[in-house]
């Protein structure tokens, strides 16, 4: 079946960069999904990557895709408190939600 | 719009006795979906609802286990009896058409003991 894995925890300090990595072993993989759970809340999607694409950036969010590797990486530039939360990593080969496969999680802690 | 509603937050219920877990989708929102998390697990799909009607229930584990969507901004999760090893948190999430992303309530935390 289909497998995402992430490492389970990152630390970085305030200001500098993030990189959450993933990877992913279903080759139908067509959407790439980043989500954000902040402690007690639910999961809220942060943004997500066509597999024809290489590269997604979105403000101090940069999506990176090696569909050969089938590596996925999140960067978060500038890290900041509020981004600690724990970041989900998922796939679909059809883009539901029904379909979603979603690695482990990576919890992120940015130190001051 | 307020988002996906679940309730209750927390639920901390003895062994053997019934639970309901709650949801109110997002309006207009015509596909509903109930996940499961767990540390050991991680996320599960449990199932998903399509226009009120359950299309995909493979992923809830047991007869113990049962979902409802009565009309199309209602929706429940029952396990009777509980025990011990349903203890998780309990996500809902509804999209407004069956292939696009989804929305996430904030999630109930059932503990048995």
């Amino acid at each position: 079946g289909e497998d995402v894995e992430q490492s389970l925890f990152l630390s970085v300090r305030e200001g500098d960069s993030s990189v959450i990595n993933c990877t992913y072993t279903d080759s139908s993989s067509t959407y790439l999904y980043w989500y954000k759970q902040e402690p007690g809340a639910g999961l809220q999607l942060l943004t997500y990557i066509f597999s024809n694409m290489d590269m997604k950036q979105d403000q101090r969010l940069t999506v990176l895709l090696n569909k050969k590797d089938k590596h996925l990486s999140l960067r978060i530039a500038d890290t900041q408190t509020g981004d600690s939360a724990i970041y989900f990593c998922a796939e679909s080969s059809s883009g539901s939600a029904r379909q979603l496969t979603f690695g482990s999680g990576t919890q992120l802690t940015v130190l001051p | 719009d307020a988002g996906v509603i679940q309730s209750p937050r927390h639920e901390v219920t003895e062994m053997g006795q019934e639970v309901t877990l709650r949801c109110k989708p997002i309006s207009g929102h015509n596909s509903l979906f109930w996940y499961r998390q767990t540390m050991m697990r991680g996320l599960e799909l449990l199932i998903y609802f399509n226009n009120n009607v359950p299309i995909d229930d493979s992923g809830m584990p047991e007869d113990r286990f049962s979902a409802k969507m009565p009309n199309a901004s209602f929706s429940t999760l029952k396990i009777q009896p509980s025990e011990p090893r349903d203890s998780a948190v309990y996500f809902c999430a509804s999209s407004p058409r069956a292939n696009t992303e989804a929305f996430f309530g904030q999630g109930t935390r059932l503990t048995v003991v």
